[in-house]
C-alpha cells in the first residue's frame, strides 16, 4: 500500500529537550511538507522540501529543523529554541510541481511539558 | 499575496439536511482549490479540488463545490447530511508556483440525529 508514515502516533518530552518526528513516503513524490496543527488556526506550514538535498523555510519555521537526505524521507526536529511545540504535525507530499494536491500523513501529537 | 477565509468555525446540521461550508480566497492569480476533511487525531483527506475547466466539482462522499471567480468563492455541499459527516474541514488555496498549500483555520461540522 503506498502512503505516508509518521511516527510515533504521540510523543512526549521534557522542556528543553530537542525531538525528531519521523515522516516515510513510498508514493515517489518529489515533494514533501511539514505543517503544525493549533486547534482554531488551521494548518501553518513550517518547512517544506521540492527535491532531495533541499529545503526551504515556511511562515512559523523558527524553532524547527529539517533534512531530506532521501527522497522518501522528511524529518523533522523540534528544537528546544520552539516556545510552544506542544502542538499536531502533519506531513504531507506531492507528486511534482506541475500537481497541486497534497496527500497527508496520520500526524503526530506532540507535548512538551 | 493568497489567503483563504471559511465563514463559520462550527456549523451544525440534522442528518438529512443540506451541508454548506463556506470558503472565500483572495489570490493573485488563477487559483487552485482544494477542499480536505479531517476526523478526530487523523491527518487530512482530499474531497475535492479545483483546478482548471468545469466549475462544478465532484468530489468523495457525495461532496460538491463550485467555483465562483466572481464572488471569489468556493463553497462545499452536499444535499443530505450523514452522521458520518462529523469531522472539520478545510478550504485550501495553492500558493504561486505550487510550492505549498494556504489553508483555512476550518469549520467544524456537527450532524444530529
Amino acid at each position: 500500500d503506498g502512503g505516508i508514515t509518521q511516527s510515533p502516533k504521540y510523543l512526549f518530552r521534557k522542556e528543553g529537550q530537542n525531538v525528531t518526528l519521523s515522516c516515510e513516503q513510498n508514493l515517489n513524490h518529489d515533494a514533501m511538507y511539514w505543517y503544525r496543527q493549533d486547534p482554531g488556526q488551521g494548518l501553518r506550514l513550517i518547512y517544506y522540501s521540492q527535491i532531495v538535498n533541499d529545503f526551504q523555510k515556511g511562515d512559523i519555521a523558527e524553532g524547527y529543523s529539517v533534512s531530506r537526505e532521501k527522497k522518501e524521507s522528511f524529518p523533522l526536529t523540534v528544537t528546544s529554541a520552539q516556545k510552544n511545540p506542544t502542538a499536531f504535525y502533519l506531513c504531507a507530499s506531492k507528486e511534482s510541481q506541475g500537481a497541486h494536491e497534497q496527500y497527508f500523513g496520520p500526524g503526530t501529537r506532540l507535548t512538551v511539558t | 499575496a493568497q489567503s483563504v477565509t471559511q465563514l463559520g468555525s462550527h456549523v451544525s446540521v440534522s442528518e438529512g439536511a443540506l451541508v454548506l461550508l463556506r470558503c472565500n480566497y483572495s489570490s493573485s492569480v488563477p487559483p487552485y482549490l482544494f477542499w480536505y476533511v479531517q476526523y478526530p487525531n487523523q491527518g487530512l483527506q482530499l474531497l475535492l479540488k479545483y483546478t482548471t475547466g468545469a466549475t462544478l466539482v465532484k468530489g468523495i462522499n457525495g461532496f460538491e463545490a463550485e467555483f465562483k471567480k466572481s464572488e471569489t468563492s468556493f463553497h462545499l455541499t452536499k444535499p443530505s447530511a450523514h452522521m458520518s459527516d462529523a469531522a472539520e474541514y478545510f478550504c485550501a488555496v495553492s500558493r504561486p508556483a505550487g510550492t505549498a498549500l494556504i489553508f483555512g483555520k476550518g469549520t467544524t461540522l456537527s450532524v444530529s440525529s
